[in-house]
């Protein structure tokens, strides 16, 4: 089936790690996109890739890094520069940046403890 | 700039009854807006939306949504609620031009819940 993994599904982080976050499609889509939510909160754009070996800031990039050296995978770090990094994350992709619908993973939960 | 607005954090409807999760928003030019549904400790799933055409739009598990240009709304709609419809949804908007720095905006969602 088409669609968008994410893994792990649950991850716990001690303080001062970096953590990988997995994300990869086989929609063919160019563009692909990581928010975080808080819980009961809505959306915030982290980064976001409209073509290979590119990628943007979103609105909250700092404690992020990302790469795009594949069209399938959009793997997210999160730095030990990251305050407060205990959130869902959501992967999504759609076939351009300024395509129409976006389409997303089935989140991945990082726990600092 | 873009922005959109869910008035309500919490709706609440008797099963069977009809709903309306409501939805505006702001944007520079023509709209393209987007209604997601979310369960718990799940990924946002597409529903329904409006690029241009007709003002009814139907979407997914008998959902649809009205597009009212001078009201700047589009609210989702369903005439009869399940209890398994109970979920966090999503309004989203992005403006139809082609700059880059045009991006989808994502409402603060609103918890739908249904009783039996």
């Amino acid at each position: 089936d088409g669609g968008i993994t994410q893994s792990p599904k649950y991850l716990f982080r001690k303080e001062g790690q970096n953590v990988t976050l997995s994300c990869e499609q086989n929609l063919n889509h160019d563009a692909m996109y990581w928010y975080r939510q808080d819980p009961g909160q809505g959306l915030r754009l982290i980064y976001y890739s409209q073509i290979v070996n590119d990628f943007q800031k979103g609105d909250i990039a700092e404690g992020y890094s990302v790469s795009r050296e594949k069209k399938e995978s959009f793997p997210l770090t999160v730095t030990s520069a990251q305050k407060n990094p205990t959130a869902f994350y959501l992967c999504a992709s759609s076939a351009t940046l300024l395509g129409n619908t976006i389409y997303f993973g089935e989140g991945s939960w990082l726990t600092v403890v | 700039a873009q922005s959109v607005a869910q008035p309500e954090d919490q709706v609440n409807v008797a099963e069977g009854n009809p709903l309306t999760v409501k939805c505006t928003y702001s944007v520079s030019g023509n709209p393209y807006l987007f209604w997601y549904v979310q369960y718990p400790n799940r990924g946002l799933q597409f529903l329904l939306k409006y690029i241009t055409g007709d003002n009814l739009v139907k979407g997914s598990y008998g959902f649809e949504a009205e597009f009212n240009k001078s009201q700047t709304s589009f609210h989702l709609k369903k005439p009869s609620a399940l209890v398994s419809d109970s979920a966090l949804y999503f309004c989203a908007v992005r403006d139809g031009g082609y700059s880059s720095a045009s991006k989808i905006i994502f409402g603060s969602g609103t918890r739908l819940s249904i009783r039996p």
